[in-house]
């Protein structure tokens, strides 16, 4: 158990619809990274933020986007979802000891299943 | 812009088969390289962090070592429970310090 936390497990749901994905770092986890794998591809970096702030964007598209509030959990919303959307979502959280740039190995969530139908 | 290439794709080996991954990089500056092991479905389990070159780690039957352009994790007496996917992944040294993953050997040891 990474100590990582994603809500929920699964989630199915119809092309054009909107969903929210949540994740809960690693207690004293300042960063949150949110990655896209699509079956049998790779880990695509989607989006960082540091203790509430956007850090850096990856490939995320403009449908996408995220937060992290106060308490340092963080969500990410996909609108306008279409069929190529489907794919294992995973947070992963890292210390970050110096200013918001990552110096510690990042650990990750069991990640969120998405099947749009 | 940073690259990791993992070989063999996929690696198929014997109980007690003891085999070498590899992971070929190509980044600006390197701050570390990483791996983790993924089972079918669930995340990245973080197994090592590399530093610089000639720097070695171990853990049980795996030991990962680095040179400056490519690290090994070795496997040495498999077991079926180690069969997954082995992940690589590089941090640059840079303003963001962005991490690349590659895509991965999947190792599948027969009993």
């Amino acid at each position: 158990d990474s100590g990582v936390t994603q809500t929920p497990k699964h989630l199915i749901t119809a092309t054009g619809q909107r969903v929210t994905l949540r994740c809960s770092p690693r207690s004293g986890d300042l960063s949150v990274y949110w990655y896209q794998q699509s079956l049998d591809q790779g880990l695509q970096f989607l989006i960082q933020y540091y203790n509430g702030e956007e850090r850096a964007k990856g490939n995320i598209l403009e449908r996408f986007s995220a937060q992290q509030f106060p308490d340092l959990h963080s969500e990410l919303n996909l609108s306008s979802l279409e069929l190529g959307d489907s794919a294992l979502y995973f947070c992963a959280s890292s210390v970050d000891r110096r200013g918001g740039v990552s110096t510690d190995t990042q650990y990750f969530g069991p990640g969120t299943r998405l099947t749009v139908l | 812009e940073d690259q990791v290439t993992q070989s063999p794709e996929a690696l198929r080996l014997q109980e007690g088969e003891s085999s070498s991954l590899n992971c070929s990089y190509t980044v600006s500056g390197l701050r570390g390289l990483f791996w983790y092991r993924q089972d079918p479905g669930k995340g990245p389990e973080f197994l090592f962090t590399l530093y610089s070159a000639g720097e070695e780690k171990e853990k049980e039957r795996l030991k990962a070592t680095l040179t400056k352009k490519e690290s090994f994790l070795h496997i040495t007496a498999p077991k079926p429970e180690d069969s997954a996917t082995y992940l690589c992944a590089v941090q640059n040294s840079g303003g963001y310090q962005k991490v690349t993953f590659g895509t991965g050997t999947k190792l599948q040891v027969i009993p």
